[in-house]
C-alpha cells in the first residue's frame, strides 16, 4: 500500500486477555519501528526492525511484550496477559533508512484498552 | 539519557498569528532534532528537521533552527491557518548509527487555530 498499514484501529480487551497488534510497513521499506503512545505523554519507543539483523528490544516494558517481523514484511505486536496500564495508542512506523536521514513514515495506530 | 521538553499546550490561536512552540532537550553528542506533526485522524509526519548546530529546517511556512547553546528547537511560523490545526510533536534522534529512527519525543503539543 501507499503507506504504513495497522490493525485494529481499535481493540478493547478484559485485562489478562492477549492481544496481537498487525503492522504493514511501506514496501521497500528495511527499517520497522513500534512505539507506545499514553494519554498525555509523548511516544515510547518500544522495539525496533531492521532488515535480518537481531532486533533493538531495550525498549519493552516487560517480558509480557514481544514483536516478531518476518524479513522486510508485516510485524506482530503481542501483549500477554494484558494489564489496564497497557491501554495506549501503539504507532508503527517504517523507514527507507538509506544513510539516516530520520524520517519515519507512521501509521494511524492501533487505540488498545484494557478493562 | 536523551529527553525533550516541549511547551505544555493545548494552543489556541487565531488565523494568521504568530506561533511559537518551545523545545528543549536533553541528549549526549549531537543529535538530529525534528519536528512531527499530527493532523486530525492521520498518522505522525515529519515536518522538519536539522541535524547539525545552527541548521534551520523549514517547510510549509515552519522554521525551527538548532540551537545548541540553548539546547532549543523551537517551533515558529509567523501566520498560522486553521489548516495547521493539529498536533506537533519534537523529537531527537542520536547522531549516526544504524538505528536512526529511535527518536525520543516530547510529549506533543495541540495546536488549534479559529478563524
Amino acid at each position: 500500500g501507499a503507506g504504513v498499514s495497522q490493525s485494529p484501529s481499535n481493540k478493547v480487551t478484559e485485562k489478562g486477555k492477549d492481544v496481537e497488534l498487525r503492522c504493514d510497513p511501506i514496501s521497500g521499506h528495511t527499517a520497522l519501528y513500534w512505539y507506545r503512545q499514553r494519554l498525555g505523554q509523548g511516544l515510547e519507543f518500544l522495539i525496533y526492525f531492521q532488515g535480518n539483523s537481531a532486533p533493538d528490544k531495550s525498549g519493552l516494558p516487560s517480558d509480557r511484550f514481544s514483536a516478531e517481523r518476518t524479513g522486510e514484511s508485516v510485524s506482530t505486536l503481542t501483549i500477554q496477559r494484558t494489564q489496564q496500564e497497557d491501554s495506549a495508542v501503539y504507532l508503527c512506523a517504517s523507514s527507507a533508512n538509506t544513510g539516516g536521514t530520520g524520517e519515519l513514515f507512521f501509521g494511524e495506530g492501533s487505540r488498545l484498552t484494557v478493562l | 539519557g536523551n529527553s525533550v521538553t516541549q511547551m505544555e499546550g493545548p494552543v489556541t490561536l487565531s488565523e494568521e498569528a504568530f506561533l511559537t512552540i518551545n523545545c528543549t532537550y536533553t541528549a549526549t553528542g549531537y543529535p538530529s532534532l525534528f519536528w512531527y506533526v499530527q493532523y486530525p485522524g492521520e498518522g505522525l509526519q515529519l515536518l522538519l528537521k536539522a541535524t547539525k548546530a545552527d541548521d534551520k529546517g523549514s517547510n510549509k511556512g515552519f522554521e525551527a533552527t538548532y540551537r545548541k547553546e540553548t539546547t532549543s528547537f523551537h517551533l515558529e511560523k509567523g501566520s498560522v491557518q486553521v489548516s495547521d490545526s493539529a498536533v506537533y510533536f519534537c523529537a531527537l534522534s542520536r547522531a549516526g548509527g544504524t538505528s536512526y529512527g529511535k527518536l525520543t519525543f516530547g510529549q506533543g503539543t495541540i495546536l488549534t487555530v479559529h478563524p
